[in-house]
């Protein structure tokens, strides 16, 4: 099985500041056929199911604020709110979609500060 | 616009099963799996598996094999998920979602409680 490790496990930033969230797999997620890494970020909000923001790890969803972005590629990637707003407090959680079992990361808390 | 809306929350005894649905509209029903995620109280979300909903083949996360069961009614777009033998660590929150590869629609959420 792929394991998917997320940092930090929560974070404190300043409306405005930047928030950044790592997630690392146990196997690239790069499949070389279509050069295409499987790895997607969901936000969940309390009480809600999860939605996702990014895809192919750095594709936007459409109608996700263009201050969320997805980068990295291999084993690495980040997820990062460019200028936090209240709105984004919430848990930001990666995925491998590269092979069942499918597997997120153990979750990152995101807050205000 | 698509929807996934899930059968109500359950309580059940240990020992027991749970069945959950998951009815679909706003698409062709056979055109995308079904998949199952749940997320215990507090803690993060685990993938239990899929099932096809064009054919009935399904994939299931060694964790859940022998107990798990996941089907699906094309006459009424709707998925189900059974779970058998529960324990108190199955209580959770049980979500469908409509299977891309990535999960860009989900259901509401059915909360099984399992008591002793």
């Amino acid at each position: 099985d792929i394991v998917v490790t997320q940092s930090p496990d929560s974070l404190a930033v300043s409306l405005g500041e930047r928030a950044t969230i790592n997630c690392k797999s146990s196997q690239s997620l790069l499949y070389s056929s279509n050069n295409k890494n499987y790895l997607a970020w969901y936000q969940q909000k309390p009480g809600q199911s999860p939605k996702v923001l990014i895809y192919w790890a750095s594709t936007r969803e459409s109608g996700v604020p263009d201050r969320f972005s997805g980068s990295g590629s291999g084993t690495d990637f980040t997820l990062t709110i460019s200028s936090l707003q209240a709105e984004d407090v919430a848990v930001y959680y990666c995925q491998q979609y590269y092979s069942t079992p499918l597997t997120f990361g153990g979750g990152t808390k995101v807050e205000i500060k | 616009q698509v929807q996934l809306v899930q059968s109500g929350a359950e309580v059940k005894k240990s020992g027991a099963s749970v069945k959950v649905s998951c009815e679909a509209s706003g698409y062709t029903f056979t055109s995308y799996g079904i998949s199952w995620v749940r997320q215990a109280p507090g803690q993060g979300l685990e993938w239990m598996g899929w099932s096809s909903t064009y054919n009935g083949n399904t994939d299931y996360a060694q964790k859940f094999q022998g107990r798990i069961t996941m089907t699906t009614d094309t006459s009424t777009s709707t998925a189900y998920m059974e779970l058998r033998s529960l324990g108190s660590d199955d209580t959770a929150v049980y979500y469908c979602a409509r299977d891309l590869g990535i999960y860009k629609d989900w259901g509401q959420g059915t909360l099984v409680t399992v008591s002793s």
